[in-house]
């Protein structure tokens, strides 16, 4: 079974950090670009980082550009999030995504994990 | 960055009726690449369509998509009880960044 599993939230004071994990299974990892998707309570969904199956190539929202870093560790399976210098706003379910193709750094994005929740309060 | 404005923002139907959900562009998605998602309360999205037209996986045949340029839509031929729920559209063709719809409630009437 296909399956992504997030973990690492919770809640911060702003200008704190976090580092959020997203281990996978179920598929052969390293072929597929993988990205992070947020939703903050009760709004839409915001695209927030992409990357490459060889993470040679990372892209950011400008929201968070600066201040999130997306890694990965194909021998481990998983993708990370560090998020630095939280704010209010980036209070959100982040959601571990992956792209639907192989080669493709955007496209739609076929498995979702549960997600995983951070808050930004002081 | 491209701008996806979904309407209407809530569309109210009964079951077995024809629902059509609108996704447009702020300028022309490259190669049609949007993707349709549902989402239920508490749970992750789903992909229902992709490509503007496909079906993902183990999507019902009642679901289809359509559209090119800047127009989009996402129509459900007759309505099941479990279909209402929160529709987003997504962009991929002119990223970074992908940009998603404000969305579309579909409730019951």
């Amino acid at each position: 079974e296909v399956q992504l599993v997030e973990s690492g939230g919770g809640w911060v004071q702003p200008g704190g950090s976090l580092r959020l994990s997203c281990a996978a299974s179920g598929f052969t990892f390293g072929n597929y670009a993988m990205s992070w998707v947020r939703q903050a309570p009760g709004k839409g969904l915001e695209w927030v980082s992409v990357i490459s199956g060889n993470s040679l190539s990372t892209y950011y929202a400008d929201s968070v550009k600066g201040r999130f870093t997306i890694s990965r560790d194909n021998s481990k399976n998983t993708m990370y999030l560090q998020v630095n210098t939280l704010r209010a706003e980036d209070t959100a379910i982040y959601y571990c995504v992956k792209v639907q193709r192989v080669s493709y750094y955007f496209d739609a994005f076929d498995i979702w994990g549960q997600g995983t929740m951070v808050t930004v309060s002081s | 960055e491209i701008v996806l404005t979904q309407s209407p923002a809530t569309l109210a139907l009964s079951p077995g009726e024809r629902a059509t959900l609108s996704c447009g562009a702020s300028q022309t998605v490259s190669s049609g690449y949007i993707a349709w998602y549902q989402q239920k309360p508490g749970l992750a999205p789903r992909l229902l369509i992709y490509d503007a037209s496909s079906r993902a996986t183990d999507i019902p045949d009642r679901f289809s998509g359509g559209g090119s340029g800047t127009d989009f839509t996402l129509t459900i031929s007759r309505l099941e009880p479990e279909d209402f729920a929160v529709y987003y559209c997504q962009q991929y063709g002119n990223s970074p960044p992908s940009t998603f719809g404000q969305g579309t409630k579909l409730e019951i009437k």
